[in-house]
């Protein structure tokens, strides 16, 4: 069964600094991996998915996302925060060979950005 | 384009009381719409995948006589939500997949659902 782990549910980062959120998925073969946003009382927005190019997807608003599958990782990074990037932020999994699977989504990571 | 709407964006209701929330591909044909629920502060949830002209597949612990699926066209699904409780209230929120389309779906704005 395809999970994915999201570490820190609140991340706070100052205005202009890194933004790093991390992702881990398991699941017995690469599967296909998706960062979403959301903004308070709305739905979701896909910032970027990987499906099987390039390991180094690059998404809306600035934000990039590294496929590892020897970490079996997937995490999100912007260079430069700005203040509109605060929202909630969630990594999602769906597995390959079903175009009807269901996509499992992590426990959402709160970013915060500091005047 | 790949717009998903649902109306309405809120609603309260008293206890006892149905209400119904509709989802809506404004721009394309969705074969497949998804429906979650989420908690304040929590993660998405699915709670059953609607294929157009099909019943609804519920995911495990939702009740299906509770929450009533209806797809009748490749642009609407809707959601019903029987004699609503107070532990009914969440943020329900809606998906459409691309016909076609193996693996991106557009999500709606959400549904605030308050039960008194």
């Amino acid at each position: 069964a395809q999970s994915v782990t999201q570490l820190g549910s609140h991340v706070s980062v100052s205005e202009g600094a890194l933004v790093l959120l991390r992702c881990n998925y398991s699941s017995s073969v690469p599967p296909y991996l998706f960062w979403y946003v959301q903004y308070p009382n709305q739905g979701l927005q896909l910032l970027l998915k990987y499906t099987s190019a390039a390991t180094l997807v690059k998404g809306i608003n600035g934000f990039e996302a590294e496929f590892k599958k020897s970490e079996t990782s997937f995490h999100l990074t912007k260079p430069s925060a700005h203040m509109s990037d605060a929202a909630e932020y969630f990594c999602a999994v769906r597995a390959r060979g079903s175009s009807a699977s269901k996509i499992i989504f992590g426990s959402g990571t709160r970013l915060s950005i500091r005047p | 384009g790949a717009v998903v709407s649902q109306h309405p964006s809120w609603v309260i209701c008293k206890s006892g009381t149905s209400v119904k929330i509709e989802c809506r591909s404004l721009d394309f044909q969705a074969t497949t719409m998804f429906w979650y629920r989420q908690f304040p502060k929590q993660s998405l949830m699915l709670m059953a995948t609607s294929n157009e002209g099909s019943k609804a597949t519920y995911e495990q612990g939702v009740e299906k006589d509770k929450f009533l699926i209806n797809h009748a066209s490749l642009t609407l699904s809707t959601l019903t939500v029987t004699s609503a409780h107070p532990e009914d209230s969440s943020f329900y929120i809606c998906s459409a997949k691309l016909a076609g389309a193996t693996d991106t779906q557009y999500f709606g704005p959400g549904t605030r659902l308050t039960v008194l």
